[in-house]
């Protein structure tokens, strides 16, 4: 089982704010780093995974990094809007399965 | 595709009674995962299947839950008997091993136990 924490536990930001939120997962054993959008009664929804030391990918207004040599991941919104609120959770698996571990999530929230 | 399906959305059941829940994947996806939701615990893995096997779980709480998956199409969880702190969501989810494990979930059950 790998722990994956993340960080803060909740945001709230005005519309038009960039925005970042982490990602922290134990180096050793690590085989992907995995980014899911959830919204309110809908359920989570990939949005990237990653593998690879310095991986960056964006989606829109939303990029990720990773860093899995000190066991990090950034998750980046540009301009955020209120369509943009939601939980943002980060799981991780190991080299050993496909379990996921997951984060306890992010919760963003955007007000107009 | 139709995405992942899961049924029932919602369920309230007494304590006692036994309780099923069903999955179908997305049609070629080779894993299948049953997460459970809490407030305490986040999003937690009950036990995931490939090619139908069963491979991990570990995460399964007590001899109370099983599942199965009888063929590609189809899962079950099962609760019996159920308890009040059985109350949760419960998402399946399924992924095919050429998309570096990205998981799609399904819209989940809300089971309540009285």
């Amino acid at each position: 089982i790998l722990n994956v924490e993340q960080s803060p536990q909740s945001l709230h930001v005005q519309e038009g704010d960039s925005t970042n939120f982490t990602c922290s997962f134990p180096s050793s054993n690590f085989y992907a780093l995995h980014w899911y959008r959830w919204e309110t009664a809908k359920s989570p929804e990939a949005l990237f995974v990653m593998t690879l030391n310095g991986d960056e990918k964006k989606k829109g207004r939303i990029s990720a990094t990773l860093n899995t040599k000190e066991g990090y991941s950034y998750l980046y919104i540009k301009g955020s809007q209120p369509e943009d609120s939601a939980t943002y959770l980060c799981a991780a698996n190991s080299n050993s399965g496909y379990a996921l571990n997951f984060g306890k999530g992010t919760s963003l929230l955007v007000t107009p | 595709d139709a995405g992942v399906i899961q049924s029932p959305r919602h369920e309230v059941t007494e304590m006692g009674q036994e309780v099923t829940l069903r999955c179908k994947p997305i049609s070629g996806h080779d894993y299948l995962f049953w997460y459970r939701q809490t407030m305490m615990r986040g999003l937690e893995l009950l036990i995931y299947f490939n090619n139908n096997v069963p491979i991990d779980d570990s995460g399964m709480p007590e001899d109370r839950f099983s599942a199965k998956m009888p063929n590609a199409s189809f899962s079950t969880l099962k609760i019996q008997p159920s308890e009040p702190r059985d109350s949760a969501v419960y998402f399946c989810a399924s992924s095919f091993r050429g998309k570096d494990y990205e998981q799609y979930f399904g819209p989940g059950t809300r089971l309540t136990v009285t």
